[in-house]
């Protein structure tokens, strides 16, 4: 069975300009949760969907937003690019057998994003 | 106080020694623990995960959860060089609005020398 993917692998791009980043979860699974990975912050939760409504919300700006499709493949799209958006940022797609707590997640390779 | 924090790194260890990374949390609401174990470059791996207070066994790997302690530790047993990554601790809570949310805490990098 296929891993999680992620589209691109590598972005560069000038501040202000906005960005649209793509994860197709792994077959059958049907939330997707984005999460961004700096040095200096970590792993932190971005948001998290499941049948196409978003569930959860971490504590990002307004400019952070994404989006999941009927067929689970889910997106998120930065707007205004700061500097500070440059980081690793990474999916991961979860089956939810019973309560979602349980229910491992696994990432994709991630898209690293900078940001000149 | 962070929510999830691990002792501080780095960690080396001889290889065939056992490695211990240990992890503690703040919030008594966490449910569900996710050892992760991330390569240089590369994106978290799971390797563990652990619900009940006790221990939980994987080949080479224990994990251990005492959450009267707040606090869930891995075991790498044999230690081998090709297990020198930084390990991600993950705790999940159990409420309406969790979901699949996970707070990490920062890493500890493990070098195992040859």
């Amino acid at each position: 069975k296929a891993g999680v993917t992620q589209t691109p692998r590598y972005l560069i791009k000038t501040r202000g300009q906005q960005v649209t980043l793509s994860c197709s979860p792994i077959s059958g699974h049907r939330s997707v949760s984005w999460y961004q990975q700096t040095p200096g912050q970590g792993l932190q939760f971005l948001f998290e969907y499941f049948s196409e409504t978003q569930r959860n919300k971490g504590n990002f700006p307004g400019r952070f937003s994404g989006r999941q499709f009927s067929n689970s493949r889910s997106e998120m799209n930065v707007s205004t690019l700061e500097l500070g958006d440059s980081a690793l940022y990474l999916c991961a797609s979860s089956l939810i057998i019973g309560h979602p707590t349980y229910n491992e997640q696994f990432f994709g390779p991630g898209t690293r994003l900078t940001v000149l | 106080q962070k929510e999830v924090e691990q002792n501080s790194g780095p960690l080396s260890v001889p290889e065939g020694a056992i490695a211990s990374l240990n992890c503690t949390y703040s919030d008594r609401g966490s449910q569900s623990f996710f050892w992760y174990r991330q390569y240089s470059g590369k994106s978290p791996e799971l390797i563990m995960f652990i619900y009940s207070n006790g221990d939980k066994e994987d080949g080479r790997f224990t994990a251990q959860l005492n959450k009267a302690s707040q606090y869930v530790s891995l075991l790498i047993r044999d230690s081998q060089p090709s297990d020198s990554a930084t390990y991600l601790c993950a705790v999940n809570r159990k409420d309406e609005t969790s979901g699949s949310r996970l707070t990490f805490g920062e890493g500890t990098q493990l070098t195992v020398n040859p």
